[in-house]
């Protein structure tokens, strides 16, 4: 498997312009996870997916930030518009069903370096 | 809420000396907790995990750790530690029934030749 697979792997951006970023978990996994990771907050969670459906979004910073699901293989973060503060690398990650495979540990993609000048 | 704490910010260690790397954590429930690697401009790797059982796990790399519920600890430790093992290291616990993971702030690993 290839793992989880983000992209783009670096973004630069203007303040003001919309983001969207891309991730593909792995094939087979039911849990969807979007964290943010900065020097100040270190590493910070977003939003998680379970079967394509929201579950908790509590992390996401305001409304600039939406993310979608929409197939089992496929999420986007989008942020709009975007603004200097947003500059941080995000991670998207992935696991199985936490119950029923009794496989707990998340998979972590290589990251979006986001830049917003 | 579940957290995690690891109290120093960067542990240096002479390489083939034994690292420790050190993390408490505060749940409501039973602990399920998790060390994770970061090296420079990569995602974090899974490293091991304690469920349940044993309280020393071993995991990847050399890399083990020890749970040790009284103290609310679960230090990552490694015998001999190599060049190649400087990295950024997290703790993680997540609470029984809850599916999110409580990052600590990491820990910036050095070890000197």
């Amino acid at each position: 498997d290839a793992g989880v697979i983000q992209s783009p792997r670096h973004e630069v951006t203007e303040m003001g312009q919309e983001v969207t970023l891309r991730c593909k978990p792995i094939s087979g996994h039911d849990y969807l996870f979007w964290y943010r990771q900065t020097m100040m907050r270190g590493l910070e969670l977003l939003i998680y997916f379970n079967n394509n459906v929201p579950i908790d979004d509590s992390g996401m910073p305001e409304d600039r930030f939406s993310a979608k699901m929409p197939n089992a293989s496929f999420s986007t973060l989008k942020i709009q518009p975007s603004e200097p503060r947003d500059s941080a690398v995000y991670f998207c990650a992935s696991s199985l069903d936490l119950h029923r495979d009794r496989q707990y540990e998340q998979y972590f993609g290589p990251g979006t370096r986001l830049t917003v000048t | 809420a579940q957290s995690v704490a690891q109290p120093e910010d960067q542990v240096n260690v002479a390489e083939g000396n034994p690292l420790t790397v050190k993390c408490t954590y505060s749940v409501s429930g039973n602990p399920y907790l998790f060390w994770y690697v970061q090296y420079p401009n990569r995602g974090l790797q899974f490293l091991l995990k304690y469920i349940t059982g044993d309280n020393l796990v071993k995991g990847s790399y050399g890399f083990e750790a020890e749970f040790n519920k009284s103290q609310t600890s679960f230090h990552l430790k490694k015998p001999s530690a190599l060049v190649s093992d400087s990295a950024l290291y997290f703790c993680a616990v997540r609470d029984y029934g809850n599916n999110r993971l409580a990052f600590g702030k990491g820990n910036q690993v050095v070890v000197i030749p």
